[in-house]
């Protein structure tokens, strides 16, 4: 159980695009996602929490018209990188709760904007 | 905000030895405490976690204390096996009722078991 898939896995974009990458909770209902950033080598920095039919709450520093979130069922979540550039490029990890603690990551999406 | 602080950023240990990686945290507001298991280009993968109403919690050879007084967990691994080896991030966060709050990581400990 507590199974969470994103999808692409990897995605190649030039700089100017704008790229969408899914986050799912396969086998039950999440009432929370969270988006996060990790660059090589690092840990994992929080972006934004977000809440199903609500706006997410994104951290400082994190640039909301960029970052661009919706959540708009209890097993998805979305993250749009607008207007994307070489400093974007990173290792993008959502995580989900049903309600408690503990926090499943999904496998990551690894952005490379050229 | 909240800052966790953890420490060693590298450990190697012998198979078979033990293992301890330890954390602070700067917020007294927070409460739940997980450590993950990251294996290179994988996703985190939550090992054992700790409410800040209980002091001890082991899951066979693995086991977390909690210091609310001086802010401070530790992760500890026994009779370490190679499949051991990977990154491991202590966090922390505030949880109530209302939902749950965004995970505030350390930095992480590359934790390698020499055969």
């Amino acid at each position: 159980g507590a199974v969470v898939s994103q999808h692409p896995s990897w995605v190649i974009c030039k700089s100017g695009t704008s790229v969408k990458i899914e986050c799912r909770s396969l086998d039950f209902q999440a009432t929370t996602m969270f988006w996060y950033r990790q660059f090589p080598k690092q840990s994992l920095m929080l972006m934004a929490t977000s809440n199903e039919g609500s706006k997410a709450t994104y951290e400082q520093g994190v640039e909301k018209d960029k970052f661009l979130i919706n959540h708009a069922s209890l097993t998805l979540s979305t993250l749009t990188v607008t207007s994307a550039h070489p400093e974007d490029s990173s290792f993008y990890i959502c995580s989900a709760t049903g309600g408690h603690p503990k926090q499943y990551f999904g496998p990551g999406t690894r952005l490379t904007v050229t | 905000g909240e800052n966790v602080e953890q420490h060693p950023s590298t450990l190697s240990v012998q198979e078979g030895d033990s293992a301890v990686i330890k954390c602070t945290y700067s917020d007294s507001a927070s409460n739940y405490f997980p450590w993950y298991k990251q294996e290179l280009g994988k996703r985190p993968q939550l090992i054992i976690d700790i409410r800040s109403n209980v002091g001890e919690k082991k899951d066979q050879r693995i086991a977390v204390t909690l210091n609310k007084t001086a802010k401070h967990f530790s992760l500890h691994i026994t009779e370490t096996q190679p499949e051991d080896s990977a990154v491991y991030f202590c966090a922390a966060s505030i949880q109530s009722g209302g939902g749950a709050d965004g995970l505030t990581f350390g930095k992480g400990t590359h934790l390698i078991i020499q055969p």
